[in-house]
């Protein structure tokens, strides 16, 4: 147990439907990333937030957009569904900013487009 | 980032090492060589890191040669959990970010 947790566990919806993934970070960790992996483009990253800050941006869709919360949680907001974007989509958490340090992976949410 | 080669996969038998390269001859001076490993369909987990010097922890070794070029991770006594897709990594400072590659997926057997 990484000590991240992320709801739901899974989540079947429709294209064109918007969804809302959530992640509770470990105790005391400040940074936040999100992951999308399918299986054709493998793990990839999707964008960073420290603090409640935006911090790294990688290839997340226009459509998709992310926040942290005053309690370090944070939301990724998927919209206009596509078949696509079905995947498992990670959170992880660390204590600083830098991605040199240990990101510790939650358990994953894993979409469902149809 | 340098960019990492790993074979597509390997195996070995439970109790044994299990010894996974990678290989990073672009990497530069500045870089780490990070492992992470990721168990079927769970999150990754983080195994161990080194910038030139061997490293040991509780789970693994990680021998980078001299010149930085490769590195080998190893298992010192492989089990059945321990089968898993393991990713070579090479990140360095402020602006980098965690890319995965394919990884090498590692099967151990009875």
């Amino acid at each position: 147990d990484s000590g991240v947790t992320q709801t739901p566990k899974h989540l079947i919806t429709a294209t064109g439907q918007r969804v809302t993934l959530r992640c509770s970070p470990r105790s005391g960790d400040l940074s936040v990333y999100w992951y999308q992996q399918s299986l054709d483009q493998g793990l990839q990253f999707l964008i960073q937030y420290y603090n409640g800050e935006e911090r790294a941006k990688g290839n997340i869709l226009e459509r998709f957009s992310a926040q942290q919360f005053p309690d370090l949680h944070s939301e990724l907001n998927l919209s206009s569904l596509e078949l696509g974007d079905s995947a498992l989509y990670f959170c992880a958490s660390s204590v600083g900013r830098e991605f040199l340090e240990t990101q510790y992976f939650g358990p994953g949410t894993r979409l469902l487009v149809l | 980032d340098a960019k990492t080669t790993q074979p597509p996969s390997m195996d070995c038998a439970e109790g044994r090492a299990a010894n996974l390269p990678c290989n990073h001859s672009t990497i530069s001076g500045n870089e780490y060589v990070y492992w992470y490993r990721q168990i079927h369909s769970q999150g990754p987990q983080y195994i161990i890191h080194g910038l030139k010097n061997n490293e040991t922890n509780e789970m693994a070794s990680l021998i980078i040669t001299e010149d930085r070029k490769s590195s080998t991770l190893i298992l010192p006594h492989a089990t059945l959990r321990d089968t898993a897709v393991y990713y070579c990594i090479v990140i360095a400072g402020a602006n980098s970010k965690l890319t995965f590659g394919k990884g090498i997926t590692l099967s151990v057997r009875p």
